[in-house]
């Protein structure tokens, strides 16, 4: 039973386009939202993270945004730059409790030049 | 450099074998994580240790089996009980094991059966 999806395995834009990945959860409860970016070989990384007190992050050209009622998250990266090639995850958890993020399948965007 | 250090990067083990996979982080953070990634799947949790001497069950622990002897440590080891190992594993720490916190994560260990 996947709490949390990622419908789209792929995702390609052209350079300087609005990237934008979706994730969906099931769990009413979760109110914090991470998105991690994964290059090929290497450990994700933290990109940004919203509390579902927050409709809207920015951070530089990431901006990420929680739709609580439609229990949607959405990334959007603009302008896209062939460096932003990579698998991104979406994760949902418990800002109280024990970390127990619970992870996405993954979109793997491609910038085209 | 403060980080997190996987290794081997690629690790093959026969139909049997107990492996183990090394995690080591200089990040001084208390919790850490073992995660499991499979093609077209999201990042699962194995084990979980909020603290020295210290761990918990994650959502797939059955077939693997971990230590927390040093702050610094965390091994995991794939059990010859865990009968589809095939995966890439991700070791992950973060300061106290809150909630809100970021996970730091290691490079990987690819692990394959022969």
């Amino acid at each position: 039973d996947q709490q949390v999806k990622q419908n789209s395995p792929s995702l390609s834009v052209q350079e300087g386009r609005i990237s934008i990945l979706n994730c969906d959860y099931t769990n009413s409860m979760f109110d914090y939202f991470l998105w991690y970016k994964k290059y090929p070989a290497e450990g994700p990384t933290f990109l940004i993270s919203i509390s579902s007190i927050k409709d809207k992050n920015e951070d530089g050209r990431f901006t990420v945004f929680l739709n609580k009622s439609a229990k949607h998250l959405s990334l959007h990266i603009v302008p896209s730059q062939p460096g932003d090639s990579a698998v991104y995850f979406c994760a949902t958890g418990l800002i109280q409790g024990a970390q127990k993020l619970v992870f996405g399948q993954g979109t793997r965007l491609t910038i085209n030049p | 450099d403060g980080g997190i250090t996987q290794s081997p990067k690629y690790l093959f083990r026969k139909e049997g074998q107990n492996v183990t996979l090394s995690c080591e982080q200089n990040l001084n953070h208390d919790a850490m994580y073992w995660y499991r990634q499979d093609p077209g799947q999201g990042l699962r949790l194995i084990y979980y240790s909020q603290i020295v001497n210290d761990f918990q069950k994650g959502d797939i622990a059955e077939g693997y089996s971990v230590s927390r002897e040093k702050k610094e440590s965390f091994p995991l080891t794939v059990t010859s009980a865990q009968k589809n190992p095939t995966a890439f594993y991700l070791c992950a720490s973060s300061k106290q094991g809150l909630g809100n916190e970021k996970l730091f994560f290691g490079s990987g260990t690819q692990l394959s059966v022969l």
